[in-house]
């Protein structure tokens, strides 16, 4: 079906408050990323989910930071409490995992402003 | 751990130069690799891979080959475009691992 989507493409928000982003990964993949890409910066991992399930937190910067993924499909990155730091490009990326053949496929991001 | 080093550039281009962007990576096993694009206000797409030594990637004209004896994979072009004008990615992905992304190279191609 229809590649990676991700909502809301920008999101402005103040200091101090909780934002959640979206991730519609593509239909079937099981595996689900989240990645965050600050400005000028490569990529930094924050969480993965295989199925409803997150093998990997390691990345999460800190536990203002939490993700969930239900009925093996969409995923929801929290932030609360945001801060000027948390202000970047957040990408969500899916795959079905099949070991060394696995390929990402990336949304578009969501455009983080934290006032 | 896995690691992927690539040239952070910005590398700067006249329209039909040749184009050259080092990747090497550190890896326990055999990990497959990866080029990844992302045009200017868009999201991170696949160019290329190859998920074995020797195997060859190529796409819009853009190859790159899996040298397993120099854990290398350079991405190169004949002659690039102003459309080229992107950041390049060189990522692995070994069995049971996570992706790892190299820095990011900007490349920027000049009328």
């Amino acid at each position: 079906g229809a590649g990676v989507s991700q909502s809301p493409s920008n999101k402005v928000t103040e200091k101090g408050k909780d934002v959640e982003l979206r991730c519609d990964p593509i239909s079937g993949h099981t595996a689900l990323y989240w990645y965050r890409q600050s400005l000028g910066q490569g990529l930094e991992f924050l969480i993965y989910f295989q199925g409803n399930s997150a093998p990997d937190k390691s990345g999460l910067p800190s536990d203002r930071f939490s993700a969930e993924r239900t009925g093996g499909s969409v995923s929801t990155l929290t932030i609360q409490r945001t801060q000027q730091e948390d202000s970047a490009v957040y990408l969500c990326a899916s795959s079905y995992r099949t070991g060394p053949q696995e390929t990402q496929y990336f949304g578009p991001g969501t455009r983080l402003l934290v006032l | 751990g896995d690691s992927v080093t690539q040239m952070e550039g910005p590398v700067t281009l006249s329209e039909e130069a040749f184009l050259t962007i080092n990747c090497t990576y550190t890896a326990t096993g055999y990990p497959s690799l990866f080029w990844y694009v992302q045009y200017p206000g868009e999201g991170l797409q696949l160019l290329l891979k190859a998920t074995k030594a020797d195997d060859k990637g190529s796409n819009k004209g853009f190859e790159a080959t899996y040298r397993k004896e120099t854990t290398s994979f350079h991405l190169e072009k004949g002659s690039v475009q102003v459309s080229d004008s992107a950041v390049y990615f060189c990522a692995l992905s070994a069995y049971g691992q996570n992706f790892v992304f190299g820095p990011g190279t900007r490349l920027s191609v000049l009328p």
